[in-house]
């Protein structure tokens, strides 16, 4: 167990349709970071936040955004899904923006119908 | 920006041999480089990391080598165990842009 927590597990909607996931960094974490994963694919960095601001953007679509609150969690805001958004969600924390060890949470899996 | 390349995509080993995955980085801002271990649907665990004012590091089986100059790095796991069986990935922290760009992976098999 990493210590960072993503709900929910499992999320099954339709096209069209807005998801928000949840992230919570390990204790002490002031990083998040959102990565994408489709089937068999690798990890795609979407968005990093260090202490509620943005501090890296990857290839995050119009279509999705991301905040992180003052208590340090962090919600990922799918919108308009489509099929193809059809993925695992990995969100990751470290202790601050330099280059320290990611912790990963177990991951959102999406599935749009 | 930065871009990671990893070979092999998928590579078979006996139970036993030893197993040799290679990324090849872009960007010499790049700082720090962490491998990590994923079995399926479960997520990526950090095995093993390197800086870059470190030109190797090992811990027990597994091994990482940094070649700043050639801007590659790559992972060694010896005696490889069924149990060594996942997809692997490297990454490269670009210290110009905060991002962690990660390899495509390399799905291992150690044949008992």
């Amino acid at each position: 167990d990493s210590g960072v927590t993503q709900t929910p597990k499992h999320l099954i909607t339709a096209t069209g349709q807005r998801v928000t996931l949840r992230c919570s960094p390990r204790s002490g974490d002031l990083s998040v970071y959102w990565y994408q994963q489709s089937l068999d694919q690798g990890l795609q960095f979407l968005i990093q936040y260090y202490n509620g601001e943005e501090r890296a953007k990857g290839n995050i679509l119009e279509r999705f955004s991301a905040q992180q609150f003052p208590d340090l969690h962090s919600e990922l805001n799918l919108s308009s899904l489509e099929l193809g958004d059809s993925a695992l969600y990995f969100c990751a924390s470290s202790v601050g923006g330099s280059p320290e060890t990611q912790y990963f949470g177990p991951g959102t899996r999406l599935l749009v119908l | 920006g930065e871009n990671v390349e990893q070979h092999p995509s998928t590579l078979s080993v006996q139970e036993g041999d030893s197993a040799v995955i290679k990324c090849t980085y872009s960007d010499s801002a790049s700082n720090y480089f962490p491998w990590y271990k994923q079995e399926l649907g479960k997520r990526p665990q950090l095995i093993i990391d390197i800086r870059s004012n470190v030109g190797e590091k090992k811990d027990q089986r597994i091994a990482v080598t940094l070649n700043k100059t050639a801007k590659h790095f790559s992972l060694h796991i010896t005696e490889t165990q069924p149990e060594d069986s996942a997809v692997y990935f490297c990454a490269a922290f670009d210290s110009g842009t905060y991002k962690y760009i990660f390899g495509t992976g390399t799905r291992l098999k150690v044949l008992a």
